[in-house]
């Protein structure tokens, strides 16, 4: 059974970039979808972006500019980097497995969560 | 970019009631794309519902889905304690979006 896990520092300062790393173990990377999604404490949801195994991706419109997502299939892992944070960007960040096809592109399953809070 | 509207955002009801959560878009798409989740306090989200109304592994069938076009629905027929939680409906056929969520609170 897939297991996702995030990792990466808890704490960022406002202009740096934040980096994150989702671990998977119990299956392969190939042939799946891949997603960041973000929640502010107290907040809903948001996408931040997927990427194929095959390494093309899409991003929220509102992030594009400051993200950046990669895959390493060899290493089980995936990877976000947002620029230029600030305090609007400090949230659980969450990794997600989509689906085989655009179709099936539902998260399931997801990472624990990782807090990221943005502050000098 | 499609925006989910869910509604209402709270409901408060008693175990063994009906839930209705609505989720409504600003366009409309194929069912294929939409999906449900739930969430409990301090927990991941989890799948519920994918395709609009197939559950996923595990989901008791007192969770259903339904729905198409602009105006999809998720139902809990008979509420138990644990339903306690946020639902977020999401799409993803034009890019995508989730909903603001509904919360379920069980009295």
């Amino acid at each position: 059974q897939v297991q996702l896990q995030e990792s990466g520092p808890g704490l960022v300062k406002p202009s740096e970039t934040l980096s994150l790393t989702c671990n998977v173990s119990g299956d392969s990377m190939s042939r799946y979808y891949w997603s960041w999604i973000r929640q502010p404490p107290g907040k809903g949801l948001e996408w931040i972006g997927f990427i194929y195994y095959s390494g093309s991706t899409n991003y929220n419109p509102s992030l594009k500019s400051r993200v950046t997502i990669s895959i390493d299939t060899s290493k089980n892992h995936f990877s976000l980097k947002l620029t230029s944070v600030t305090a609007a960007d400090t949230a659980v960040y969450y990794c997600t497995r989509g689906g085989q096809t655009y179709v099936n592109n539902w998260a399931d399953p997801w990472g624990q969560g990782i807090l990221v809070t943005v502050s000098s | 970019e499609v925006v989910l509207t869910q509604s209402p955002g709270t409901l408060s009801l008693s175990p063994g009631e009906r839930a209705t959560l609505s989720c409504r878009a600003s366009q409309s798409f194929s069912s294929t794309y939409l999906a449900w989740y739930q969430q409990k306090p301090g927990q991941a989200p989890r799948l519920l519902i994918y395709g609009a109304s197939s559950r996923a592994t595990g989901i008791p069938d007192r969770f259903s889905g339904s729905g198409s076009g602009t105006d999809f629905t998720l139902t809990i027929s008979r509420l138990e304690p644990e339903d306690s939680a946020v639902y977020y409906c999401q799409q993803f056929g034009w890019s995508l979006t989730f909903g603001g969520g509904t919360k379920v609170e069980i009295k």
